[in-house]
Formats: C-alpha cells, structure tokens, sequence
C-alpha cells in the first residue's frame, strides 16, 4: 500500500513562514491532502490538490506538488500561535479507493510567541 | 450546516467486551468512512459505506465490522475488544465517494 512520510516536528517563531513537507510513494495518487488537527479535536481540511496541479495557493496556505519527487509541501504564511496543531498529508488512489486516505504521521507544529 | 457528530465522545470498555460507536453525517452526505487513530499506528482506514453497502475495507480483522442506514447514519461495531483497540476513531463524511472528507470529533475507546 502506500506509505506517506513526514517529519515529526517543526518549531517557528510567530510571523514566520512555516513549511511542512511530506514524501509519498504511489505514483498513483490522484488527491493529496493537507489536514490540522488540534488537541482533542478531529481532523479539519485545510486544502488538497490534484495530481495534475503543481500549485495551489489558499489565503496564507499555499501548497507545492512535485509529482516527479513524489513530494508535497504546505506553506503557512505570516504563522500565528493558533497554528499551533500536528498537520497530516494523505493521499488517495483510484484502486484503493477514493475516499480511502493514507495519511502520514503527521508534523507537530509548535508556533513561538 | 451542522458537521459530522459521533457518539458517544469517550467509552471505557473492558477486554472480551463488545462495543458500537455511531456517526451521523452532513445532512445530504451519503458516504461514511471509519478511521482508527493510534500513537503506535496512526490514522488508518477501517472502512467506507456508500447508500448502505460497504465499497472499500481496509486491513483490519472480521471483529471490527460497520454498517449504514438509509439515513447515511453508520455505526461499527468491534466484539472481543483487545487492550490494542484503544484508539481514537474518527468518522468522516463526504457527498460521494469521490468528495473531500469532513471529519467528526472521533470516539475515544479506551479498553482496559
């Protein structure tokens, strides 16, 4: 099956750029996904990208494919405290399943007052 | 627009017991999928039901099984608990089986 990898965590200071990155295996992927989730919490969208995009930018989030590499980067503009949370990349393929989501295991963000 | 609601929100069980978690989905969505989330393994798929037929399955043994009403409301059910089923489970709905994913809180299992 797939394997998604990210690196665990990831310290900036308030007003920073924070980028997180993630690497995944299945050229396959169609949809790759970047999800937040907060103490306790479940998991929110925050944005995805199809496999035919390189780019796509969300008000302070933008995030980079590079489909050749298998990588996926998710770029936090001007970071705030309440960025605080681990963020998780996932993807999904056509044979197992769109709603079917591997995810990595997520960066833990810490932002620094 | 009311999001996706999971009850009960936490459940002590004890080992060899049975347990049923419930997701009820965004008004209008038809697709469920079930996630485990664990320290050790992360977050991974259980399953995913669509208008009341499971399409997709993932790696887990026949105790953690699920179902889907004709209101898109779903359940799963896990028998023979095991201390290794503590986990969050999280539920996620989308309008097809081809839509982002809205996430409810999860279920907090812990088996003692």
């Amino acid at each position: 099956g797939e394997d998604v990898e990210q690196s665990l965590f990831l310290s900036v200071r308030e007003g920073d750029s924070s980028v997180i990155n993630c690497t995944y295996t299945d050229s396959s992927s169609t949809y790759l996904y970047w999800y937040k989730q907060e103490p306790g919490a479940g998991l929110q969208l925050l944005t995805y990208i199809f496999s035919n995009m390189d780019m796509k930018q969300d008000q302070r989030l933008t995030v980079l494919l590079n489909k050749k590499d298998k990588h996926l980067s998710l770029r936090i503009a001007d970071t705030q405290t309440g960025d605080s949370a681990i963020y998780f990349c996932a993807s999904s393929a056509p044979q197992t399943g769109a709603n079917n989501l591997f995810f990595g295991t997520g960066t833990r963000l810490t932002v620094i007052p | 627009k009311a999001g996706v609601t999971q009850t009960p929100r936490y459940l002590i069980k004890t080992r060899g017991q049975q347990v049923t978690l419930s997701c009820s989905p965004i008004s209008g969505h038809r697709s469920v999928s079930w996630y485990q989330q664990t320290p050790g393994q992360g977050l991974q798929f259980l399953f995913e039901y669509f208008s009341e037929t499971q399409r997709n399955k993932g790696n887990f043994p026949g105790r953690f099984s699920g179902r889907q009403f004709s209101n898109s409301r779903s359940e799963m059910n896990v028998s023979t608990l095991e201390l290794g089923d503590s986990a969050l489970y999280l539920c996620a709905s989308s309008l097809h089986s081809d839509n982002e994913q809205f996430f409810g809180p999860g279920t907090r299992l812990t088996v003692l």
